[in-house]
Protein backbone atom coordinates (compact mmCIF):
# COMPACT_ATOMS: atom_id res chain seq x y z
CA UNK A 1 0.00 0.00 0.00
CA UNK A 2 1.75 2.96 -1.44
CA UNK A 3 1.08 5.82 1.28
CA UNK A 4 2.45 8.84 -0.51
CA UNK A 5 1.56 9.17 -4.21
CA UNK A 6 2.39 11.38 -6.78
CA UNK A 7 -0.49 10.78 -10.15
CA UNK A 8 1.53 12.65 -12.63
CA UNK A 9 4.40 10.66 -13.48
CA UNK A 10 5.68 13.71 -16.05
CA UNK A 11 4.41 17.21 -16.65
CA UNK A 12 5.42 19.53 -19.25
CA UNK A 13 5.13 23.70 -18.93
CA UNK A 14 6.16 26.80 -21.29
CA UNK A 15 9.23 29.06 -19.68
CA UNK A 16 7.55 31.33 -17.55
CA UNK A 17 4.37 29.75 -16.98
CA UNK A 18 3.44 27.91 -13.42
CA UNK A 19 4.36 24.79 -13.16
CA UNK A 20 2.04 22.51 -10.08
CA UNK A 21 3.19 19.56 -8.64
CA UNK A 22 0.52 17.45 -6.90
CA UNK A 23 1.02 14.84 -4.05
CA UNK A 24 -1.80 12.64 -2.04
CA UNK A 25 -0.88 11.23 1.10
CA UNK A 26 -2.97 8.27 3.27
CA UNK A 27 -1.97 8.37 6.60
CA UNK A 28 -2.88 10.78 9.13
CA UNK A 29 0.01 10.25 11.49
CA UNK A 30 2.18 11.98 8.82
CA UNK A 31 2.84 15.65 10.31
CA UNK A 32 5.58 16.84 7.96
CA UNK A 33 5.71 17.00 4.36
CA UNK A 34 9.27 17.39 2.31
CA UNK A 35 9.50 18.20 -1.60
CA UNK A 36 12.90 17.01 -2.90
CA UNK A 37 14.44 17.75 -6.78
CA UNK A 38 16.76 15.59 -7.99
CA UNK A 39 18.90 16.09 -11.66
CA UNK A 40 20.46 12.91 -13.27
CA UNK A 41 23.23 11.25 -11.09
CA UNK A 42 22.97 13.34 -8.55
CA UNK A 43 20.75 12.27 -5.22
CA UNK A 44 17.77 14.17 -4.57
CA UNK A 45 18.31 17.98 -2.65
CA UNK A 46 15.71 19.24 -0.29
CA UNK A 47 13.54 21.97 -1.90
CA UNK A 48 10.96 23.45 0.27
CA UNK A 49 8.66 21.76 3.62
CA UNK A 50 5.81 22.68 5.60
CA UNK A 51 4.55 21.43 8.57
CA UNK A 52 0.98 20.01 9.44
CA UNK A 53 -0.32 22.98 11.65
CA UNK A 54 0.57 24.95 8.19
CA UNK A 55 -1.57 25.28 4.81
CA UNK A 56 1.08 27.06 3.17
CA UNK A 57 4.83 27.77 2.81
CA UNK A 58 6.69 30.26 0.75
CA UNK A 59 10.31 30.13 -0.12
CA UNK A 60 11.04 32.36 -3.54
CA UNK A 61 9.50 30.64 -6.73
CA UNK A 62 8.41 27.64 -4.67
CA UNK A 63 5.05 27.80 -2.72
CA UNK A 64 3.78 24.78 -1.06
CA UNK A 65 0.62 24.29 -0.07
CA UNK A 66 -1.51 21.71 2.12
CA UNK A 67 -4.97 20.46 2.24
CA UNK A 68 -5.23 18.36 5.55
CA UNK A 69 -8.56 17.03 5.21
CA UNK A 70 -7.88 16.25 1.40
CA UNK A 71 -4.91 14.75 2.84
CA UNK A 72 -3.25 16.50 -0.17
CA UNK A 73 -0.52 18.70 -0.91
CA UNK A 74 0.59 20.78 -4.08
CA UNK A 75 4.45 22.26 -4.84
CA UNK A 76 3.60 25.66 -7.04
CA UNK A 77 6.77 26.78 -8.82
CA UNK A 78 6.15 30.40 -10.73
CA UNK A 79 7.61 31.34 -12.99
CA UNK A 80 9.24 28.19 -14.05
CA UNK A 81 12.56 28.09 -15.15
CA UNK A 82 14.12 25.86 -17.67
CA UNK A 83 16.98 24.67 -14.56
CA UNK A 84 13.67 23.86 -13.13
CA UNK A 85 13.20 20.94 -15.21
CA UNK A 86 14.20 17.56 -13.01
CA UNK A 87 12.21 15.11 -11.14
CA UNK A 88 10.57 16.25 -7.80
CA UNK A 89 9.65 14.03 -5.14
CA UNK A 90 7.10 14.26 -2.53
CA UNK A 91 7.82 13.07 0.75
CA UNK A 92 5.99 12.64 4.11
CA UNK A 93 7.36 11.96 7.74
CA UNK A 94 5.58 10.81 11.19
CA UNK A 95 6.46 12.77 14.20
CA UNK A 96 9.78 11.75 15.22
CA UNK A 97 10.19 8.65 13.31
CA UNK A 98 12.91 9.25 11.57
CA UNK A 99 12.70 8.30 8.50
CA UNK A 100 10.69 9.75 5.09
CA UNK A 101 7.99 7.81 2.88
CA UNK A 102 8.56 8.84 -1.04
CA UNK A 103 6.33 9.16 -4.06
CA UNK A 104 7.48 7.99 -7.13
CA UNK A 105 8.29 11.50 -8.17
CA UNK A 106 6.67 13.69 -10.88
CA UNK A 107 9.67 14.76 -14.18
CA UNK A 108 8.77 18.25 -14.67
CA UNK A 109 9.82 19.59 -18.40
CA UNK A 110 9.95 23.45 -18.88
CA UNK A 111 10.27 24.12 -22.40
CA UNK A 112 12.39 27.88 -23.42
CA UNK B 1 32.91 19.48 -0.26
CA UNK B 2 31.82 18.84 2.95
CA UNK B 3 28.10 16.94 1.46
CA UNK B 4 27.20 14.01 1.73
CA UNK B 5 29.76 10.83 0.21
CA UNK B 6 29.22 7.39 -1.12
CA UNK B 7 31.69 5.14 -2.31
CA UNK B 8 31.64 3.58 -4.71
CA UNK B 9 29.29 5.40 -7.34
CA UNK B 10 28.45 1.69 -9.28
CA UNK B 11 29.10 -1.41 -8.44
CA UNK B 12 28.82 -4.52 -11.00
CA UNK B 13 28.88 -7.96 -9.40
CA UNK B 14 27.44 -11.73 -10.23
CA UNK B 15 24.57 -12.94 -8.43
CA UNK B 16 25.97 -14.73 -5.05
CA UNK B 17 28.86 -12.41 -4.52
CA UNK B 18 28.57 -9.75 -1.57
CA UNK B 19 29.18 -6.34 -1.57
CA UNK B 20 29.69 -3.53 0.73
CA UNK B 21 28.97 0.00 -0.05
CA UNK B 22 29.96 2.70 2.27
CA UNK B 23 28.79 6.20 2.96
CA UNK B 24 30.19 9.44 4.51
CA UNK B 25 27.24 11.83 5.97
CA UNK B 26 27.84 15.28 6.78
CA UNK B 27 29.71 15.83 9.93
CA UNK B 28 27.68 17.20 12.72
CA UNK B 29 24.66 14.91 11.46
CA UNK B 30 24.01 12.61 13.99
CA UNK B 31 21.02 10.74 11.96
CA UNK B 32 22.26 8.52 8.86
CA UNK B 33 19.51 6.80 6.48
CA UNK B 34 19.86 4.14 4.04
CA UNK B 35 17.21 3.99 0.64
CA UNK B 36 17.20 2.16 -1.51
CA UNK B 37 16.03 3.47 -5.32
CA UNK B 38 14.42 1.64 -8.90
CA UNK B 39 13.78 2.71 -11.87
CA UNK B 40 10.55 4.91 -11.71
CA UNK B 41 9.92 4.43 -8.25
CA UNK B 42 10.64 7.10 -4.85
CA UNK B 43 13.90 6.28 -2.91
CA UNK B 44 12.29 3.22 -0.05
CA UNK B 45 13.46 3.23 3.25
CA UNK B 46 15.62 0.70 4.37
CA UNK B 47 17.23 1.63 7.86
CA UNK B 48 18.56 4.12 9.86
CA UNK B 49 20.78 5.49 12.77
CA UNK B 50 21.14 7.43 15.31
CA UNK B 51 24.86 7.88 16.50
CA UNK B 52 25.75 4.24 16.16
CA UNK B 53 22.78 3.29 16.86
CA UNK B 54 20.25 1.23 14.70
CA UNK B 55 16.68 2.79 15.58
CA UNK B 56 14.83 1.09 12.63
CA UNK B 57 15.32 -1.41 9.98
CA UNK B 58 12.59 -2.21 7.46
CA UNK B 59 10.25 -5.18 7.41
CA UNK B 60 11.37 -5.40 3.50
CA UNK B 61 14.88 -5.65 4.20
CA UNK B 62 16.07 -9.19 4.13
CA UNK B 63 18.07 -10.86 6.28
CA UNK B 64 20.92 -10.73 3.71
CA UNK B 65 21.20 -6.69 4.51
CA UNK B 66 23.25 -5.76 7.19
CA UNK B 67 24.10 -1.75 8.16
CA UNK B 68 26.88 -0.83 10.79
CA UNK B 69 27.83 2.87 12.20
CA UNK B 70 30.37 1.13 14.66
CA UNK B 71 31.96 4.81 15.95
CA UNK B 72 28.72 7.31 14.58
CA UNK B 73 30.39 8.58 11.66
CA UNK B 74 30.44 6.92 8.36
CA UNK B 75 28.34 3.65 7.96
CA UNK B 76 28.34 0.35 5.74
CA UNK B 77 25.48 -1.40 4.31
CA UNK B 78 26.62 -4.99 3.26
CA UNK B 79 24.12 -7.41 0.86
CA UNK B 80 25.56 -11.08 0.93
CA UNK B 81 24.52 -13.58 -1.71
CA UNK B 82 23.30 -10.64 -4.24
CA UNK B 83 20.24 -11.60 -6.16
CA UNK B 84 19.11 -9.94 -9.70
CA UNK B 85 16.68 -8.21 -7.56
CA UNK B 86 18.93 -6.18 -5.74
CA UNK B 87 20.00 -4.07 -8.40
CA UNK B 88 19.05 -0.39 -7.66
CA UNK B 89 20.86 2.54 -6.86
CA UNK B 90 21.19 2.79 -3.03
CA UNK B 91 21.41 6.05 -1.33
CA UNK B 92 22.37 7.58 1.78
CA UNK B 93 21.64 10.47 3.78
CA UNK B 94 21.88 12.37 6.60
CA UNK B 95 20.61 14.67 8.78
CA UNK B 96 20.25 16.23 12.62
CA UNK B 97 17.95 14.72 15.06
CA UNK B 98 14.89 16.60 15.21
CA UNK B 99 15.12 18.15 11.69
CA UNK B 100 12.79 16.69 9.04
CA UNK B 101 14.73 17.47 6.20
CA UNK B 102 17.63 14.85 4.61
CA UNK B 103 21.13 15.75 2.94
CA UNK B 104 21.47 12.47 0.09
CA UNK B 105 24.53 11.19 -1.38
CA UNK B 106 24.50 11.02 -4.94
CA UNK B 107 23.98 6.93 -4.44
CA UNK B 108 25.94 3.58 -5.53
CA UNK B 109 24.49 2.01 -8.96
CA UNK B 110 24.56 -1.83 -8.15
CA UNK B 111 24.13 -3.93 -11.19
CA UNK B 112 24.06 -7.83 -10.41
CA UNK B 113 24.81 -9.54 -13.79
Amino acid sequence: DQQVKQNSPSLSVQEGRISILNCDYTNSMFDYFLWYKKYPAEGPTFLISISSIKDKNEDGRFTVFLNKSAKHLSLHIVPSQPGDSAVYFCAASALEAGKSTFGDGTTLTVKP
Amino acid sequence: DTGVSQDPRHKITKRGQNVTFRCDPISEHNRLYWYRQTLGQGPEFLTYFQNEAQLEKSRLLSDRFSAERPKGSFSTLEIQRTEQGDSAMYLCASSLAGRYEQFFGPGTRLTVL
